[in-house]
């Protein structure tokens, strides 16, 4: 099972909204709804942000949403804070109970 | 507050095995599926295995196959990967995580597994 394609890195400045993308096939990402993402700050443990492809678990800003469109997910950030530079790593269930992870996104706030 | 504490890394020469653990608190343990997730800096995140809620499915990487089992004990809120025949490419931090639905919701702070001669 390849990993989810992400672009290595996304940046914006302040105030603006960026959205990053996470590319699979009709077995994964375009097979279900069962999609999510993961913010990451470096030396610590990734943090649910999104799952079911858009749904927030309590707690996350409504900054964070998501969305999909065929095989690829996506998540945008609005109003983006310099608390958001983090790494992002999508995430879907494939078949017999597995996973598969995207390649994760550098996130940059100028 | 839920907490997922991992213990069991450290250094291992190719062909070695290691048993990590993963000790729950802060939540019903025996009512969730759990799951070991690893990193390294090349590869991001790989999903290693995962665990039905008594034990009775369990679920492997391919590449870990025959060679990495995951197990759990509902009565002591812990759960385990048993590592045999490891590997330079095992090398990794290594995490484990709940599930809630088809997502990883609560993640441990990571245990570094590190296969070298």
């Amino acid at each position: 099972q390849s990993a989810l394609t992400q672009p290595a890195s996304v940046s914006g400045s302040p105030g603006q909204s960026i959205t990053i993308s996470c590319t699979g096939t009709s077995s994964d990402v375009g097979g279900h709804d069962h999609v999510a993402w993961y913010q990451q700050h470096p030396g610590k443990a990734p943090k649910l942000m999104i799952y079911e492809v858009s749904d927030r678990p309590s707690g996350v800003s409504t900054r964070f949403s998501g969305s999909k469109s065929g095989n690829t997910a996506s998540l945008t950030i609005s109003g983006l804070q310099a608390e958001d530079e983090a790494d992002y790593f999508c995430n879907s269930y494939t078949s017999s109970f597995a996973f598969v992870f995207g390649s994760g996104t550098k996130v940059t706030v100028l | 507050e839920v907490q997922l504490v991992e213990s069991g890394g450290g250094l291992v020469q190719p062909g070695g095995s290691l048993r990590l653990s993963c000790a729950a608190s802060g939540f019903t343990f025996s009512k969730y599926w759990m799951s070991w997730v690893r990193q390294t800096p090349g590869k991001g995140l790989e999903w290693v295995a995962n665990i039905k809620e008594d034990g009775s499915q369990k679920y492997h990487l391919d590449s870990v196959k025959g060679r990495f089992t995951i197990s759990r004990d509902n009565t002591k809120n812990s759960l385990y990967l048993q590592m045999n025949s490891l590997r330079a490419d095992d090398t990794a931090v290594y995490y484990c995580a709940t599930h809630s639905g088809w997502s990883h919701s609560y993640w441990g702070q990571g245990t570094l597994v590190t296969v070298s001669s």
